[in-house]
């Protein structure tokens, strides 16, 4: 079955550490996407890339670092310099950036600061 | 900036009830409309869009029309069951926004039996 896939669905956080979240998809699509949701809010894109070796910053990229060096996998690093990293964390892919395109999203890793 | 506004929950409903989760926009291109679902502890799943004006997004019992007049994209449905409990997201896309999605807050949804 063709889809994407986050791992792990909890992760935990110590103070100062890095860790890093894993998405990947077989759907063939050009570009993805990393969200962050809060409780009681909607989503806030972090990242986004259009193509293979390409991410551009979303609303809310401090403290987080991603790279897209194959089509199918954009992990993404919480950095120790996000400070409030607790939270809810989407991956999704579409066929393409443009503006109609149908996003896909994965089922989510929860991060939890220790 | 673009932006999208949808009416604040939770939302309670008895099984068979009608639903209306109200969601306006604000957009300064032509964008395309988008209503997600969230179940509990999983990620969104597309519950239906509509592109351009007046289209008809249904799905699952679902609909919603793209009313550019009063730029709003209305999510309804006839006769909910307790398997629809779930949170909604009204969302948009645009070439302005490269295609990225902005959403708005999510509304809770609550059905009784």
């Amino acid at each position: 079955d063709g889809g994407i896939t986050q791992s792990p669905k909890y992760l935990f956080r110590k103070e100062g550490q890095n860790v890093t979240l894993s998405c990947e998809q077989n759907l063939n699509h050009d570009a993805m996407y990393w969200y962050r949701q809060d409780p009681g809010q909607g989503l806030r894109l972090i990242y986004y890339s259009q193509i293979v070796n390409d991410f551009q910053k979303g609303d809310i990229a401090e403290g987080y670092s991603v790279s897209r060096e194959k089509k199918e996998s954009f992990p993404l690093t919480v950095t120790s310099a996000q400070k409030n990293p607790t939270a809810f964390y989407l991956c999704a892919s579409s066929t393409q950036s443009g503006g109609q395109e149908t996003q896909y999203f994965g089922p989510g890793t929860r991060l939890l600061v220790l | 900036g673009n932006s999208v506004t949808q009416m604040e929950g939770p939302v309670t409903l008895s099984e068979e009830a009608f639903l209306t989760i109200n969601c306006t926009y604000t957009a300064t291109g032509y964008p395309s409309l988008f209503w997600y679902v969230q179940y509990p502890g999983e990620g969104l799943q597309l519950l239906l869009k509509a592109t351009k004006a007046d289209d008809k997004g249904s799905n699952k019992g679902f609909e919603a029309t793209y009313r550019k007049e009063t730029t709003s994209f209305h999510l309804e449905k006839g006769s909910v069951q307790v398997s629809d409990s779930a949170v909604y997201f009204c969302a948009l896309s645009d070439r302005v926004s490269q295609g990225n999605l902005i959403f708005g807050k999510g509304t809770k949804l609550s059905v009784k039996p």
